[in-house]
């Protein structure tokens, strides 16, 4: 099974940040990588597909990057409603695996 | 608009069975597979399993974890998913959530998820 290796587990950050989170796989993986974000007791919302693709209807201030084994997610400037947890996940191959979780808190 | 609504979760004994139903709307359900995922409570997500679409022989894969007890089926007709549980643990206590896969993205929309309590 692939592993997906997030980081950070937690960071606390202000409205108007720029804020950078990293997943990194245990295999190369092309570009077969969603990002989410669930806010307590929601579904997980689709924000990134194919690693850097913005999902309908999401803000252009979340983007993503990379290819291979290293994948990043970026809030260009984080708005109060943005403060939730994130999860990557391989789309690669059975069984999906997700990352540990980002929790972005208030600081 | 693309609608999943996920029904049947409960309190069950432990060794008892359960049946999800995973209800979609809006878009064509015979062209997709449909997955389904849990999270446990306060815990990370955990795929499940999946059926592909009839063209792709309508088959299922299941995670280790729930393999040989759980059983994932389809009716076209009425746009409905199940998932079937036997032999229940207290380690299978999740929100379980039914997604879609075989559009543009993977795992597009999700339902609202329904909560399976496996306890004594």
């Amino acid at each position: 099974d692939i592993q997906m290796t997030q980081s950070p587990s937690s960071l606390s950050a202000s409205v108007g940040d720029r804020v950078t989170i990293t997943c990194r796989a245990s295999q190369s993986m092309a570009i077969y990588v969603n990002w989410y974000q669930q806010t307590p007791g929601k579904a997980p919302n689709l924000l990134i597909y194919a690693a850097s693709s913005l999902q309908s209807g999401v803000p252009s201030r979340f983007s993503g990057r990379g290819s291979g084994t290293d994948f990043t997610l970026t809030i260009s400037s984080l708005q109060p409603e943005d403060f939730a947890t994130y999860y990557c996940q391989e789309t690669y191959s059975i069984p999906y695996t997700f990352g540990q979780g980002t929790k972005v808190e208030i600081k | 608009e693309v609608q999943l609504v996920e029904s049947g979760g409960n309190l069950v004994h432990p060794g008892r069975s359960l049946r999800l139903s995973c209800t979609a709307s809006g878009f064509p359900f015979g062209d997709y597979g449909l997955s389904w995922f849990r999270q446990a409570p306060g815990k990370g997500l955990e795929w499940v399993g999946f059926i592909r679409s009839k063209t792709y022989g309508g088959t299922t894969e299941y995670a280790a974890s729930v393999k040989g007890r759980f059983t994932i089926s389809r009716d076209d007709s009425e746009s409905i998913a199940y998932l079937q549980m036997n032999s229940l643990k207290t380690e299978d206590t999740a929100m379980y959530f039914c997604t879609r896969h075989g559009g543009a993205a993977d795992f597009d929309y999700w339902g609202q998820g329904t909560l399976v309590t496996v306890s004594s």
